[in-house]
């Protein structure tokens, strides 16, 4: 079981805005930055959000991260069909030394 | 532009090594500005990462598999290499190496190799 929880799935109507939370602890979103990563299965995994805040140029602003004590968010606005892919976020933890992956979201465009 | 290939064997008997290459083009492994990691996907589960590291730096693995996992990097082919020891059929999962300016952030990602651990 993955220390940053997630929600296992999210949805949202084509223009909408959805959220994505990522909730840990003082080890590891208390202490370090927050990581985004959209990924398809079978293709190479996309950073979307690094730093809790900062986009890859390339990324659209229709991304966001945001990050509040030991939790962190991702919101897409102006959802779009091409947007329905996996979202993890990431951290480092410094009790073990090492990079928590969250369990990942399931995002469905309807 | 960066690119990243993993390359290895699709098939791997229990309690065997597996050995997987990262081979880069459009930069070099030398480089201290940026990070090396390698993350896998077992089947129907989320991406686990397995280690960080830069040339001639140092190495970061995943505490659950700390005791079995080497990595390492060959500047005369431009390569990152795993070396995951004793498998069994839990490690079989899609594969990916990538690079980052940050030993918790990545940029660039490979296409990602399967390997199945089975007799």
């Amino acid at each position: 079981q993955s220390v940053l929880t997630q929600p296992p799935s999210a949805s949202g109507t084509p223009g909408q805005r959805v959220t994505i939370s990522c909730s840990g602890g003082s080890s590891n979103i208390g202490s370090s930055t927050v990581s985004w990563y959209q990924h398809l299965p079978g293709t190479a995994p996309k950073l979307l959000i690094y730093s809790n805040t900062q986009r890859p140029s390339g990324v659209p602003d229709r991304f966001s991260g945001s990050k509040s004590g030991t939790s962190a968010s991702l919101a897409i606005s102006g959802l779009q069909s091409e947007d329905e892919a996996d979202y993890y976020c990431t951290a480092w933890d410094d009790s073990l030394n090492g990079v928590l992956f969250g369990g990942g979201t399931k995002l469905t465009v309807l | 532009q960066l690119q990243l290939q993993e390359s290895g064997p699709g098939l791997v008997k229990p309690s065997e090594t597996l050995s997987l290459t990262c081979s880069v083009s459009g930069g070099s492994v030398t480089s201290s500005a940026y990070y090396w990691g390698w993350f896998r996907q077992p089947p129907g589960i989320g991406l686990e990462w397995i280690g960080s590291m830069y040339y001639r730096g140092r190495t970061f693995s995943n505490p659950s598999l700390r005791s079995r996992v080497t990595l390492s990097v060959d500047a005369s082919r431009n390569q990152v290499s795993l070396r995951l020891t004793s498998v069994t059929a839990a490690d079989t999962a899609v594969f990916y190496c990538a690079r980052g300016p940050r030993t918790d952030v990545f940029d660039y990602w490979g296409q990602g190799t399967l390997v199945t651990v089975s007799s």
